[in-house]
């Protein structure tokens, strides 16, 4: 069965240090996003991407952040410099398409994302 | 606003109890879907369901089954016959364009 495969599984960083979280999302998919869930709190959407292009984002995507879709298959997340309060688990998803096709967005298994 | 309200923080159980998670939800939106996903200690978030906006059929599946209801806007899941297994934090998510507002999460306990 075809998945989202994100990696690394775990990264530590130093506060400063830019970081960049990768996923490889299903094949034929369109709609791309990532979540962030702080430990302990609930799922958070950062940024949803479509046609090469930011469609979304939240207040949490600031400046910091950046999203690339380098080569048509991986999809990146960048934090330009990581602050302590980054330390989180980032979910990638995708989805295949909008309504009248709708479905469920697949995730992946996460990058914990520790920043010292 | 939306917005996704699951009250209960934590529960407990005994395996082989029935055990319902409550989720309640805010949306201006006239067609929107719900979703329940299961993240277990490992961390991943596993789909569970989805139901939209203009299909209020409760559906089961196995010992899982779902209750839409749009006057009361809940869309509560209950487990029956809990297992061990079945020890996670389940969210509870809406969507109405694209993105996926999530509740703060049940962490249920099943204990043998």
């Amino acid at each position: 069965e075809p998945e989202v495969t994100q990696t690394p599984s775990h990264q530590v960083t130093q506060m400063g240090q830019e970081v960049i979280l990768r996923c490889v999302p299903i094949s034929n998919h369109l709609y791309f996003y990532w979540y962030r869930q702080i430990l302990g709190q609930k799922v958070e959407f950062l940024v949803s991407f479509y046609n090469n292009e930011i469609s979304e984002k939240s207040e949490i995507f600031d400046d910091q952040f950046s999203v690339e879709r380098p080569d048509g298959s991986n999809f990146t997340l960048k934090i330009r410099s990581t602050k302590l309060e980054d330390s989180a688990m980032y979910f990638c998803a995708s989805k295949q398409g909008q309504a009248p096709l709708n479905t469920e967005a697949f995730f992946g298994q996460g990058t914990r994302l520790t920043v010292v | 606003a939306q917005k996704v309200t699951q009250a209960q923080t934590e529960i407990s159980v005994v395996e082989k109890e029935d055990v319902t998670l409550d989720c309640v939800y805010e949306t201006r939106d006239t067609t929107y879907y719900l979703f329940w996903y299961k993240q277990p200690p490992s961390g991943e978030l596993v789909f569970l369901i989805r139901r939209n906006s203009f299909d209020e059929q409760n559906e089961i599946s196995g010992r899982y089954s779902w209750n839409f209801q749009k006057s009361t806007s809940s869309f509560n899941f209950t487990i029956t016959a809990s297992q061990v297994v079945d020890s996670a934090v389940y969210f509870c998510a809406l969507r109405g364009t694209d993105k996926l507002i999530f509740g703060t999460g049940t962490r249920l306990q099943v204990f043998p």
